[in-house]
């Protein structure tokens, strides 16, 4: 069966530091991947998604980054965190274009940059 | 420009009745419509999908309507039980676009026994 793993699950970083979340995919190839944002208050805004190794686009500007160094890796990136990028990071993967295309979710990474 | 929008922020229902949670949508495009249950500190779980091509989708106590021509769509729980509790949040796929969901911002929705 199909696993997806995040992490770390919880992160506490100063303003200006580097970020880096990473999320694995098990028991599928060629998934596409996606990061998500849950700001508080906010629905879930989608960051980048991913339709092979090194192919990345971007839904939003920001000072965040994506790369997808093999096939079912998935990474978030800062140089410099801002207040701003504090809240509830998703990864997520499906796979296919047929039907509904439903995401299966990770349990999330909670970032507060202070 | 919010393209699915979840007007209702919360709801509060009693177990054993309906839950009716609302959503409506701008663009015309959207193939596909999902709901989605989270629970605090964890990642949203699927529940039910609709086609545009059909109004209605039942899967167990959990029904999906769709009115195309009022871009509006909802999702039925019944009965509602307290392990309900959550946030559900409504998405759409584009049908020009495979690959990307668009969410609302969500309804939490809170079943009292």
């Amino acid at each position: 069966s199909q696993t997806i793993h995040q992490w770390p699950a919880t992160l506490v970083q100063p303003v200006g530091s580097p970020l880096s979340l990473e999320c694995t995919v098990e028991g599928t190839s060629n998934p596409n991947l996606y990061w998500y944002r849950q700001a508080a208050g906010r629905g879930l805004q989608l960051l980048f998604y991913s339709v092979g190794i090194g192919q990345i686009s971007s839904e939003v500007p920001q000072n965040l980054s994506a790369s997808r160094p093999q096939d079912r890796q998935f990474i978030l990136s800062s140089k410099k965190l801002l207040l701003s990028d504090s809240g509830f990071y998703l990864c997520a993967w499906s796979v296919g274009r047929a039907g509904a295309n439903v995401l299966t979710f990770g349990a999330g990474s909670r970032l507060t940059v202070l | 420009d919010q393209q699915v929008k979840q007007n209702s922020p919360s709801l509060s229902v009693q177990e054993g009745r309906i839950s009716i949670l609302n959503c409506d949508y701008t663009n015309s495009m959207f193939d596909y419509f999902l709901w989605y249950k989270k629970y605090p500190a964890e990642g949203p779980t699927f529940l039910i999908s609709i086609s545009s091509i059909k109004d209605k989708n039942e899967d167990g106590r959990f029904t999906v309507f769709l009115n195309k021509s009022a871009k509006h769509l909802s999702l039925h729980i019944v009965p509602s039980q307290p392990g309900d509790s959550a946030v559900y949040f409504c998405a759409a796929r584009s049908g020009g676009s495979n690959y990307k969901l668009t969410f609302g911002k969500g309804t939490l929705l809170t079943v009292n026994p």
